[in-house]
């Protein structure tokens, strides 16, 4: 079955530099969240869109921004990168109406 | 504020053995939650869920139990194999409809 996918997998960039990060969700999946997971922590919610509009905020820097595209992918800009930008970033995927989230395999970023 | 949080941060099983975690909440509000398992270096992967009007839901080998009255589910996995090794946690549903919020991870290590 297909799943989430993310782009890249993994991402080095230095501080002071931006990053876009894609994701591709499951088929047919309208609704999109992004989670940042530091190192022994528990995901954290960043944002999520549904029918390419924004749908909820949470603990999203202002250096970041994101938008669902007209295929419903998905794409994560981070703007003036800090060390403690430094984290596993997931996507997940869900349809409307429905309760399951899947998660996408992760991109991680380093920032040196 | 709002949490959901796991008591133990780690539990060691012996193969074979029935593994339980527990995650309490804080949202009476919530009204489904997840439980995922998430391995080095992957995403949180679904494992089984429920929704506040059920108390206990099965799935292959897992069982989740929710306790409205207290706050607080579990996840029972029967005959622990050496695969189940992860960090599991608990996701609840939040009051802004597909956001989850998670608990602190419980990293679950099976000795032969």
């Amino acid at each position: 079955a297909a799943g989430v996918i993310q782009s890249p997998r993994h991402l080095i960039k230095e501080k002071r530099e931006t990053a876009t990060l894609k994701c591709y969700p499951i088929p047919r999946h309208d609704t999109v969240y992004w989670y940042q997971q530091g190192p022994g922590q528990d995901p954290q919610f960043l944002i999520s869109f549904y029918e390419k509009m924004q749908s909820d905020k949470g603990s999203i820097p202002d250096r970041f921004s994101a938008q669902q595209f007209s295929d419903y992918h998905s794409e994560l800009n981070m703007s003036s990168l800090e060390l403690g930008d430094s984290a596993l970033y997931f996507c997940a995927s869900r349809v409307a109406g429905g309760y399951e989230q899947y998660f996408g395999p992760g991109t991680r970023l380093t920032v040196t | 504020g709002e949490s959901v949080g796991l008591h133990l941060p780690t539990l060691s099983v012996q193969e074979g053995d029935n593994s339980i975690i527990n995650c309490a909440y804080s949202n009476s509000a919530s009204d489904y939650f997840i439980w995922y398992k998430q391995e080095s270096g992957k995403g949180p992967q679904f494992i089984i869920d429920i929704r506040s009007n059920m108390d206990k839901r099965q799935g292959q080998r897992v069982t989740v139990l929710l306790n409205k009255t207290v706050k607080h589910l579990s996840l029972q996995i029967a005959a622990t194999q050496p695969g189940d090794s992860a960090v599991y946690f608990c996701a609840g549903e939040t009051d802004s409809w597909g956001k989850f919020q998670f608990g602190a991870g419980t990293q679950v290590v099976v000795t032969p």
